[in-house]
């Protein structure tokens, strides 16, 4: 069965200091994978999807097929990173229902 | 362009009684998913709807349903409400998915806050 794990729920770092957040999936087969975030009071939206291998806001997500992992990582912790952030494989089929993992809340102190 | 609108804001039902929820996509998308948000909960995957049809259902009981109209609008109703269905609903569209476009990321709308007393 497919599964999604963010092995943390709560994440506080301090401004400036590298953050990761950890993603591990369950799939047969090589799901796309996709990182969401959620501002305070605001919509749920795509930080970045592996596909494009884009940089959002810092942000960078690496692959490791071997681990099925797709952790997320930026450098340098801002104060405006502080969210909610959920990591959500996708199937590379027809018809097959994307499952967002339990999410992690990253707080940065200033 | 607009953004993924979905009505009520909030909705206040009693035990028992019936939900609808609304969800219009973003034009272009034919894709609507409905997700459940409860507290501490994260995002449980509801139903998920492409050009009309059920494509998938999460592990949710029959007296969560939905369907999606000619425009790709979509309704999700909840029958003989719990206590437990207290949530926030999320709808979200995404451009047509399989083939080439299983890669189109979701578009989530505000939600609908459901309040079941």
């Amino acid at each position: 069965a497919q599964r999604v794990t963010q092995p943390e729920k709560l994440l506080s770092v301090f401004k400036g200091a590298p953050v990761e957040l950890k993603c591990n999936y369950s799939y047969s087969g090589s799901p796309e994978l996709f990182w969401y975030v959620q501002y305070s009071r605001q919509r749920l939206q795509l930080l970045l999807r592996h596909i494009s291998r884009e940089s959002i806001k810092g942000f960078t997500a690496d692959l490791n097929k071997g681990e099925t992992s797709f952790h997320l990582k930026k450098p340098f912790a801002q104060e405006e990173d502080s969210a909610m952030y959920y990591c959500a494989p996708k199937m590379k089929t027809s018809y097959d229902k994307v499952i967002f993992g339990p999410g992690t809340s990253l707080s940065v102190i200033p | 362009e607009a953004g993924v609108t979905q009505s009520p804001t909030h909705l206040i039902k009693t035990r028992g009684q019936q939900a609808t929820l609304r969800c219009s996509p973003i034009s272009g998308h034919t894709s609507v998913y409905w997700y459940q948000q409860a507290l501490g909960l994260g995002l449980q995957f509801l139903l998920w709807y492409d050009e009309g049809e059920e494509r998938n259902r999460g592990n949710f009981p029959p007296r969560f349903s939905g369907r999606q109209f000619p425009n790709y609008s979509s309704e999700l109703n909840v029958n003989a409400l719990e206590l437990e269905d207290s949530a926030l609903y999320l709808c979200a569209s995404s451009k047509r998915q399989g083939g080439l476009s299983y890669n189109s990321p979701l578009h989530f709308g505000n939600g609908t806050r459901l309040t079941v007393t």
